[in-house]
């Protein structure tokens, strides 16, 4: 079974930092990866889909991007509400999480 | 667009529960569906997924042979039946709206989830 594996799992950031999240496929897999973001007591909130495009709505500082077995999602200027999980996710397959929280 | 699950609750090990999604805003038989759920602190795992027509349907190993998913068309409504609940079934569900095409396997749409409670 193909798995997906996030790291860092957890990440400490400041507010106006570079976030990269990676997300490596156990064997290569197509880029119809997503990316997603959850904040406590809510549901998943699609960011990103087929890899590299951002979802309508969502702010341009996401982005995506790989392909094979290695993904990126780079939040380019973290904001004070961006401070969520975040999840990859292919088929029937989810990252196990990155939980970005305030340094 | 909405999703709104319904019919969570607590029931003991071994009993049974059917959850509901009851959807609006898109044209439902368009769109397969799918059920995710999340156990208290863990992380997303899925867990069950439907065609269009419902003619196909995909399982987890963890729960397959104990849950059936369904789709009525007519009422623009998801069901997840849960039979021979286990303590390890505990979570929060979500029923989450496939994408089109081009959104590869993503979810785009989902419910704000229901919570099962298996306890004795």
């Amino acid at each position: 079974d193909i798995q997906l594996t996030q790291s860092p799992s957890f990440l400490s950031a400041s507010v106006g930092d570079r976030v990269t999240i990676t997300c490596r496929a156990s064997q290569g897999i197509n880029s119809y990866l997503a990316w997603y973001q959850q904040k406590p007591g809510k549901a998943p909130k699609l960011l990103i889909y087929a890899a590299s495009t951002l979802q309508s709505g969502v702010p341009s500082r996401f982005s995506g991007s790989g392909s094979g077995t290695e993904f990126t999602l780079t939040i380019s200027s973290l904001q004070p509400e961006d401070f969520a999980t975040y999840y990859c996710q292919e088929l029937n397959r989810f990252g196990g999480g990155t939980k970005v929280e305030i340094k | 667009v909405q999703l709104l699950e319904s019919g969570g609750g607590l029931v003991q090990p071994g009993g049974s529960l059917r959850l509901s999604c009851t959807t609006s805003g898109f044209i439902f038989s368009n769109y397969a569906m799918t059920w995710v759920r999340q156990a208290p602190g863990k992380g997303l795992e899925w867990v069950s997924g439907i065609s269009t027509s419902g003619g196909s349907a995909y399982y987890a190993d963890s729960v397959k042979g104990r849950f059936t998913i369904s789709r009525d068309n007519s009422k623009n409504t998801l069901y997840l039946q849960m039979n021979s609940l286990r303590a390890e079934d505990t979570a929060v569900y979500y029923c989450a709206k496939a994408g089109p095409p081009t959104f590869g396997s993503a979810f785009d749409f989902w419910g704000q989830g229901t919570m099962v409670t298996v306890s004795s």
